[in-house]
């Protein structure tokens, strides 16, 4: 069975950038697309980013286009998500996922707060 | 690209049945049947509950079930049990590519 580890978040200012990480593993991690799908606090989900199983091609939800970078290392079996001119309303528990069309294995979560 | 539409709450008794609807466009739902639920309890991840409108994944009870008529999906639990109290969330894949979830249905077992 499948298993993801998110990594990366913390506390960081408005304005600032960030690096989240997904560590895959239990699956072939090269041959499925991924995703990235966020939750505020005491909020839904949200999807936030997809990404090709080659990385070849992404896909970005309109709130954080331009702003958000979706990559991936087939080598080390990771998937990224690098965050940059950061909101207040980023703040959420930011979870990867396998697949892209219909997530399944998700990952615990980690939590970015965007806060002065 | 808006939110599909759940109902906000459903509650039932023990052994009944109850369905959580979730209404997209011709652009969403509509159109593809990449339509999953997910059941989220307080302070986990989401879990597959349903994938492509109406497939169970391994191990998920028979008592979930899925379909889909035009732009609306459904999600019915029968044989309710305490344990299903969680949160419901849809997902559709849509036409830009994109994925797109329901705003959430609190279920209350009563």
């Amino acid at each position: 069975e499948g298993q993801l580890l998110e990594s990366g978040g913390g506390l960081v200012q408005p304005g600032g950038s960030l690096r989240l990480s997904c560590a895959a593993s239990g699956f072939t991690f090269s041959s499925y697309t991924m995703t990235w799908v966020r939750q505020a606090p005491g909020k839904g989900l949200e999807w936030v980013s997809g990404i090709s199983s080659s990385g070849a091609t992404t896909y970005y939800a309109d709130s954080v286009k331009g702003r958000f970078t979706i990559s991936r290392d087939n080598s080390k079996n990771t998937l990224y998500l690098e965050m940059n001119s950061l909101r207040a309303e980023d703040t959420a528990l930011y979870y990867c996922a396998k697949d892209r069309k219909s997530p399944d294995y998700w990952g615990q979560g980690t939590l970015v707060t965007v806060s002065s | 690209q808006s939110a599909l539409t759940q109902p906000a709450s459903v509650s039932g008794s023990p052994g009944q049945s109850i369905t959580i609807s979730c209404t997209g466009t011709s652009s969403d739902v509509g159109s593809y049947n990449y339509v999953s639920w997910y059941q989220q309890h307080p302070g986990k991840a989401p879990k597959l509950m349903i994938h492509d409108v109406s497939n169970r994944p391994s191990g998920v009870s028979n008592r979930f079930s899925g379909s889909k008529s035009g732009n609306t999906a459904s999600l019915t639990i029968s044989g309710l049990q305490a344990e299903d109290e969680a949160d419901y969330y849809c997902s559709s894949y849509t036409s830009s590519n994109t994925l797109v979830f329901g705003g959430g249905t609190k279920l209350t077992v009563l």
